[in-house]
């Protein structure tokens, strides 16, 4: 069965710094892959997708995510973070589920993100 | 416009209680989808909607009663609903009901069941 892991509960940074959020997908093809965000009490905002072609996906609100293959990984970076951008984040995989058309996409288990002044 | 519109956000109800969640789009979208999610967990699916007809129900108690009028409306009736039942209640909307539309989400009705 399709799988997605997110290895990080919880990650602390300080405004201003680099972001590196990972995903790990368990998956014989390649899947459809996003990333989702979610503040507190609110609903997720998709912040980009992969489907094929160049592996490095620009997203919005500065984000970007590499697919790699041969790690079966998607992470998610942003080169400098705001104080915003504390929340929760959502890896996603969307697969054919049981030879029929439907995507049902899977979730890790989310990543925290806490953005210190 | 990539809104998906949920009310109320806010809902407190006894078990012995009946109300309704509401979800809407005007993005044209044919599937639309109802999550479940407790604290610090994932989105967990409950029911899709493909053309207004009920096409996925991931094993959901009969407590939990879906509903689609029409192509921009989702409706999830709960009755009798037990305190475990207390979760943020999700609806999300994809272009078509296939492998790789992204779904856009809605803000999510907060529901304690005392």
């Amino acid at each position: 069965a399709q799988s997605v892991t997110q290895p990080d509960i919880h990650i602390t940074v300080s405004e201003g710094a680099s972001l590196e959020l990972r995903c790990n997908y368990s998956y014989g093809a390649t899947p459809y892959l996003f990333w989702y965000v979610q503040s507190p009490g609110q609903g997720l905002q998709l912040l980009l997708k992969y489907f094929s072609g160049d592996t490095l996906v620009q997203g919005i609100k500065g984000f970007e995510a590499e697919f790699k293959r041969s790690q079966s990984s998607f992470n998610l970076r942003k080169p400098s973070v705001h104080w915003s951008d504390a929340a929760e984040y959502f890896c996603a995989v969307s697969l054919d589920a049981g030879g029929t058309s439907y995507g049902k996409l899977t979730f890790g288990q989310g990543t925290i993100l806490t953005v210190h002044p | 416009d990539t809104e998906v519109t949920q009310t109320p956000k806010h809902l407190v109800m006894g078990m012995t209680n009946k109300k309704s969640l509401k979800c809407e789009q005007h993005m044209g979208h044919r599937a639309m989808y109802w999550y479940k999610q407790k604290a610090k967990k994932p989105p967990e699916l409950m029911f899709v909607y493909s053309y207004e007809k009920l096409s996925i129900n991931e094993s959901v108690p009969s407590r939990f009663s879906p509903e689609c009028p029409n192509s921009s409306l989702l409706n999830l009736h709960l009755h009798a609903l037990q305190p475990e039942d207390s979760a943020l209640y999700l609806c999300a909307s994809s272009q078509e009901l296939a492998v790789g539309n992204e779904q856009y989400f809605g803000p999510g009705t907060r529901l304690t069941v005392t």
